[in-house]
Parts: structure tokens; C-alpha cells; sequence
């Protein structure tokens, strides 16, 4: 049983490129919720997608976007990139929409923007 | 909002003692989730322990175990025979009913030989 798979899991862009982020929920997983963690810092929530509808979202630009496939993998999108936008990208992965209590998480994305 | 603190950035333990990791969170809702999550140089987030609000008894998985005072909220985690494996950066995480999670910053534990 694959548990959640993120790609790639680094990646190096410029300042203004944008990037694409993906993620393979764990098998039976319905629901994903990316978050952004910084150097030394916790994870913070980015949005989550259920159906395929963003369902919730945190403080974050709208250069962020995401969708989510019917079955059931997600892409983050982050347009414009910033120097602060430098960070491990973390997908998590659950049931239910916003009922479920436990996540899964993958082990992220690292990106550097330069 | 919700807010979770971690008030120690960084702790040590001899193995085979024991730990204590500090966890405060603010909240104005009676029924959430707290859990600890266990983050390995692998970066993958681990559930380590997880306990209901409306459960007064304080959860245990194997080692792991929590003081859970709901009055104070107050969310501690208990390492009981600190293995080599357990170095890792462990986060305090809240999640009301419905809502994502909130991660505290973090503490960063290393075993002793």
C-alpha cells in the first residue's frame, strides 16, 4: 500500500518562474491539504481539496493554486515566485472532506527559489 | 484564532531516560484534536500520538504518552526510554472539528549515547 507520494521532491527556480507541485494521496484518501513549512518553522496550511473543490483555505496569495483530479491527485501551482516563497511543500492526505481527524503526509517538496 | 506554542526550541535526553516536550495552545471551541507529529530528517511528518478533547483519559502509544490538561491547555508529550531513533523535531498540532491543523514551531530533540 503506497502512502503519499509528492513530485519532485526538489526543485530550484527563479524569482517570477512558476512552479507545479504534485501529489498522490495514500490509497482509500479522498481528501488533500498542501502546507508550506520554512526553514525552521511548523507547517503552515496552505488549502485543502475535496471533490475536487477547494474546500478551505489558509492566509496565502492568490498566486497559489491548486486542483485536484478526479482521482484524487492534487497539483500546488505557485505563480510569480518570490524569494520567501522558498520552503518545503508538504501534501497531506485524508478522508471525509473536513470531517477526517487524521492526516498522512509525504515527505515534500523542497524548493529554493534564487 | 488558534494558536499553538512550543516554548522549548531545543532538548536533549540520555537514552533510555525520559523527556518531556512542552505544548500550549489558545482555543475558545470545546471539542478538537490535539496530536504530536514526529518529523525525522526524512521530512516526513509522523503521527506519533493523538488525543480527543472530550477524553479525559490521557493517551499512550508504547513509549509515547501525554498529559493532556484541558483547563490549563496544556498538551505535554512523554518519552519513556528514549531510543537513538527518536532524534527527530517534533510538532504540537491542533485541529478543531471541521478545521486544519495548526502546528506549533517545533522542538528539536536529540538523543544522547
Amino acid at each position: 500500500d503506497a502512502g503519499v507520494t509528492q513530485s519532485p521532491t526538489h526543485l530550484i527556480k527563479t524569482r517570477g518562474q512558476q512552479v507545479t507541485l504534485r501529489c498522490s494521496p495514500k490509497s482509500g484518501h479522498d481528501t488533500v491539504s498542501w502546507y508550506q513549512q520554512a526553514l525552521g518553522q511548523g507547517p503552515q496550511f496552505i488549502f485543502q481539496y475535496y471533490e475536487e473543490e477547494e474546500r478551505q483555505r489558509g492566509n496565502f496569495p492568490d498566486r497559489f493554486s491548486g486542483h485536484q483530479f478526479p482521482n484524487y491527485s492534487s497539483e500546488l501551482n505557485v505563480n510569480a515566485l518570490l524569494l520567501g516563497d522558498s520552503a518545503l511543500y508538504l501534501c497531506a492526505t485524508g478522508t471525509g472532506g473536513l470531517g477526517g481527524e487524521k492526516l498522512f503526509f509525504g515527505s515534500g517538496t523542497q524548493l529554493s527559489v534564487l | 484564532a488558534q494558536t499553538v506554542t512550543q516554548s522549548q526550541p531545543e532538548m536533549s535526553v540520555q537514552e533510555a531516560e525520559t523527556v518531556t516536550l512542552s505544548c500550549t495552545y489558545d482555543t475558545s471551541e470545546s471539542d478538537y484534536y490535539l496530536f504530536w507529529y514526529k518529523q525525522p530528517p526524512s521530512r516526513q511528518m509522523i503521527l506519533v500520538i493523538r488525543q480527543e478533547a472530550y477524553k479525559q483519559q490521557n493517551a499512550t502509544e508504547n513509549r509515547f504518552s501525554v498529559n493532556f490538561q484541558k483547563a490549563a491547555k496544556s498538551f505535554s508529550l512523554k518519552i519513556s526510554d528514549s531510543q537513538l531513533g527518536d532524534a527527530a523535531m517534533y510538532f504540537c498540532a491542533y485541529r478543531g472539528y471541521g478545521q486544519n491543523f495548526v502546528f506549533g514551531p517545533g522542538t528539536r530533540l536529540s538523543v544522547l549515547p
